[in-house]
């Protein structure tokens, strides 16, 4: 079984830090994927890594900086945390199109529900 | 921008009656995912649908794929309380597995 996991579940943070949210995944994906949940508007793709070292930018990037220093960690960092980025904060993994076993879906990992103040 | 809209957004229905929640998408994709999200957990994969006329069923629950219409259906049957979850559904690019997801229609199953 794909196995993803989240550093943290619960976090609380002011306004002004440095956060550092870490995923990692057991099965050897290239691809990984951070997104926010929030109500009412689904998931949204903050960032995405398709290799070590490469990052590809979501539909909001903004405020945020991701690392993949290794195949199976993806970092989320917020850079200065604001209260609007209090959210649900969800890591993603799967193989790459061409070498992708059936099925193709995108194993998420338990979450981050972060609260800035 | 690809644009993916799922309907109802809030489902509220007695214990064995039928429903059906529609997905709709913006551009060409076979590939379409559904999800269920319980309170508090994460995503969990429900259905893979890859090709026009795909159709997959688990239990109560069954999805379907138009690409033709870009219209996805996920049908309940006989609902009972445990299927009370958000459900997602989600399209898929060829951008790097890049998915797009719904809003989410959030299902509450009443005894």
């Amino acid at each position: 079984d794909v196995k993803v996991t989240q550093s943290s579940r619960y976090l609380v943070k002011r306004t002004g830090e440095k956060v550092f949210l870490e995923c990692v995944q057991d099965m050897d994906h290239e691809n990984m994927f951070w997104y926010r949940q929030d109500p009412g508007l689904g998931l949204r793709l903050i960032y995405f890594s398709y290799d070590v070292k490469m990052k590809e930018k979501g539909d909001i990037p903004e405020g945020y900086s991701v690392s993949r220093e290794k195949k199976e960690r993806f970092s989320l960092i917020l850079e200065s945390a604001s209260t609007n980025q209090t959210s649900m904060y969800l890591c993603a993994s799967s193989p790459p199109q061409l070498r992708r076993p059936f099925p193709y879906e995108q194993y998420f990992g338990p979450g981050t529900r972060l609260t800035v103040t | 921008e690809l644009k993916v809209e799922q309907n109802p957004l809030f489902l509220s229905m007695q214990e064995g009656k039928n429903y059906t929640i529609y997905c709709n998408y913006s551009t060409t994709s076979d590939r379409l995912y559904w999800y269920r999200q319980d309170p508090g957990k994460s995503l969990e994969s429900l259905f893979v649908l890859l090709s026009n006329g795909a159709v997959k069923q688990e239990g109560r629950l069954m999805a379907s794929l138009d690409t033709k219409a870009r219209l996805s259906t996920l049908h309940i049957t006989a609902a009972v309380h445990d299927l009370s979850a958000t459900y997602f559904c989600a399209v898929d690019t060829a951008n790097f597995n890049k998915f797009y997801f719904g809003s989410g229609t959030k299902l509450n199953v009443k005894p």
